[in-house]
């Protein structure tokens, strides 16, 4: 069974702050994707990072991929009260009957207080 | 373009009673997901369709649980009995097709309550 092991759990934060979130599995992944949810919606995705050691930006949030494809980072800078909401890592199987297969972290929910 | 779409949104119901979700996946979308997610966890896949072929079911515990994807389009997940530890939310998402480089779009969510 493949696990993802997201840290922190809950990030309390003021506006303008830095934060990172993190991702982890001793399971190598073809991918790993970013998504933010809130509550009452489901999952949307954010960013998929494919190649180990990659690095990708979406405005402020800054997504790295380990370079042995098992680890994650996702971090904000100047963090805002919209950003507020439930973050999730999902690793992406590449074959087999699970070809496609997400495999979610528990997560990390952030509050971004003005 | 509608988004994917699931009803009920809330569903509160006594143990041992039947329950079904059903979900409508984006226009053109082969592949369906059903997940559930439990209060402060990320979802767990359940069973994924490719058109109307349930190809991964290995999650679901299908001595109470069933699903269909009649026509490849539209599917139901049913819960029978309902245990108190189904409370949860039921999510279905779609995409193009399975793999990486297709994205999976996720519908609102069915909020079930088991009493």
């Amino acid at each position: 069974t493949q696990l993802l092991e997201q840290s922190p759990q809950f990030l309390s934060i003021q506006e303008g702050e830095n934060l990172t979130v993190y991702c982890n599995s001793s399971s190598v992944f073809s991918s790993l994707q970013w998504y933010r949810q809130e509550p009452g919606e489901g999952p949307v995705l954010l960013v998929t990072v494919v190649t180990g050691g990659e690095v990708k930006k979406l405005k402020r949030l800054t997504f790295q991929f380990g370079d042995a494809r098992k680890d994650s980072s996702l971090h904000i800078t100047a963090a805002q009260p919209g950003d507020t909401g439930l973050y999730l890592c999902a690793g992406c199987n590449a074959g087999g009957t699970s070809y496609g297969k997400l495999t979610f972290g528990q997560g990390t929910i952030l509050t971004v207080h003005p | 373009e509608a988004g994917v779409v699931q009803s009920p949104r809330y569903k509160i119901i006594e143990k041992k009673q039947p329950v079904a979700f059903w979900c409508n996946p984006i226009s053109g979308h082969n592949t369906l997901y059903w997940y559930r997610q439990n209060l402060g966890q990320g979802p767990e896949l359940l069973i994924r369709y490719e058109n109307e072929e349930a190809v991964d079911d290995s999650q679901l515990p299908k001595d109470r649980f069933s699903a269909e994807r009649l026509k490849g389009v539209d599917s139901t997940l049913k819960i029978q009995p309902a245990e108190l530890g189904d409370s949860a939310v039921y999510l279905c998402a779609s995409s193009l097709a399975a793999g990486q480089a297709y994205e999976q779009y996720f519908g609102p969510g069915t909020r079930l309550t088991v009493t």
